[in-house]
């Protein structure tokens, strides 16, 4: 199947400063990416859909200031927690799809603490 | 390496029961969750297992077996919405979460 390739696996950063995660489509062009959260022993929580040159839409309950969502190419999307609190902490997850393609295709996930 | 096997397509009958294994060979283990995925949707939690045993959620089931790696997703009373793929994933030590490639299951009437 296709590869979606998200870095950095783990990160660990300071209350107060800004964490970009990447997550890029390696062998297929990713029209719509998706980027989830997950808390331990919860399921995935979906933040919000991108589709490559539009803006993010947002699921209710996301500050879209504070999580803000690029999607400027059609293999890469980038998800930057803004001025990072403890509570940001948690496992967050990309996939993405195509136009084409029905499926979507998950990455292996970050690892964010925010410390 | 770390893998999750489970049934590349599957066919069932409305109103039946059908059974999704999914086997796991994963660097430590905290979790196997199963999800439901309609075309062109995202995907969405079906059910969450840590323990041993059957966990029973409607007309969904699932079951994990930690000393087998080895954990199934039971459907009854099939219905036509119920084809979608279902997607196994395990969250090893790290609690990275470790997918497998999906089971699209098609209903026919």
């Amino acid at each position: 199947g296709a590869v979606v390739s998200q870095h950095p696996s783990r990160v660990i950063c300071k209350s107060g400063t800004s964490v970009k995660i990447e997550c890029r489509s390696l062998d297929f062009q990713a029209t719509t990416m998706f980027w989830y959260r997950q808390f331990p022993k919860q399921s995935l929580m979906l933040m919000a859909t991108s589709n490559e040159g539009s803006k993010a839409t947002y699921e209710q309950g996301v500050e879209k200031d504070k999580f803000l969502i690029n999607h400027a190419s059609l293999t890469l999307s980038t998800l930057t927690v803004t001025s990072a609190h403890p509570e940001d902490s948690s496992f967050y997850i990309c996939s993405a799809r195509t136009t084409s393609d029905t499926e979507a295709f998950f990455g292996q996930g970050t690892r964010l603490t925010v410390v | 390496g770390q893998n999750i096997d489970q049934p590349t397509e599957m066919t069932a009958t409305e109103g039946a029961i059908v059974q999704i294994n999914c086997t796991y060979q994963t660097s430590g283990f905290n979790g196997l969750f199963w999800y439901q995925q309609h075309a062109g949707e995202a995907p969405t939690f079906l059910s969450y297992n840590v323990l041993d045993g059957l966990e029973e959620k409607g007309r969904f089931s699932s079951f994990l077996s930690r000393s087998k790696g080895y954990s199934y997703l039971l459907l009854k009373e099939l219905q036509m919405k119920d084809s979608a793929s279902y997607l196994c994933a395990v969250t090893d030590s790290n609690y990275q979460l470790i997918w497998g490639a999906g089971t699209k299951l098609i209903i026919k009437p």
